[in-house]
């Protein structure tokens, strides 16, 4: 399988208090991408980490790169209510014309006020 | 912009009924993605296309799926005949394959029941 395995499957952390998913995958990639999904909605891209990336950041989002360990990590910082949604990671593969992304079952993130 | 537009939103048939789900990419782009989501299986790639032409179908669950792109406006995705079992999200997504690691941009799905 190509998708990602997210872990843990679910967190549960109070408000201003970090949270850190993991995220691994088995073959060579190309890039690595983040998204959420909030209930009833469609996943909205959040990060793109390419394969000779280490860290990268966004706001308050830091994504991290071991392509050694095939692994990655996604931390959100100072967590929010708002931030409580599901989170997938997607390797991404590629090679000549086709491009797909799949997903693992996500993270589901809750964050108590 | 309007992003991935996906009608109906909720659709509910009974068994044995022909079910067919919409889907309008975004301008401009020229892949094109439909997953289903299920609380068992997560969210599955079902099938993909690229200029139109379907390239990997290889997760379409069985026969009684298909899916086509008449042109680079419109896609739907029909199950024929529909099952209990076919219960789930269906989301159509699409992004710009010219550019390597564009991000996909999704649907808000349409929520199939089947009787």
């Amino acid at each position: 399988s190509q998708q990602g395995e997210e872990d843990p499957q679910a967190l549960s952390i109070q408000e201003g208090e970090n949270a850190t998913m993991n995220c691994s995958y088995k073959t060579s990639i190309n890039n690595l991408q983040w998204y959420r999904q909030n209930s009833g909605r469609g996943l909205v891209h959040l990060i793109l980490i390419r394969s000779n990336e280490r860290e990268k950041h966004s706001g308050r989002l830091r994504v991290t790169l071991d392509t050694s360990k095939k692994s990655s990590s996604l931390l959100i910082t100072a967590s929010r209510a708002a931030d409580t949604a599901s989170y997938f990671c997607a390797p991404a593969y590629s090679g000549g014309s086709n491009y797909k992304l799949t997903f693992g079952k996500g993270t589901l993130l809750t964050v108590n006020p | 912009d309007a992003g991935v537009i996906q009608s109906p939103r909720h659709e509910v048939t009974e068994m044995g009924q022909e079910v067919t789900l919409r889907c309008k990419p975004i301008s401009g782009h020229n892949s094109l993605f439909w997953y289903r989501q299920t609380m068992m299986r997560g969210l599955e790639l079902l099938i993909y296309f690229n200029n139109n032409v379907p390239i990997d179908d290889s997760g379409m669950p069985e026969d009684r799926f298909s899916a086509k792109m008449p042109n680079a406006s419109f896609s739907t995705l029909k199950i024929q005949p529909s099952e209990p079992r076919d219960s789930a999200v269906y989301f159509c997504a699409s992004t710009s394959s010219d550019r390597m690691g564009s991000p996909l941009h999704f649907g808000n799905g349409t929520r199939l029941t089947v009787t």
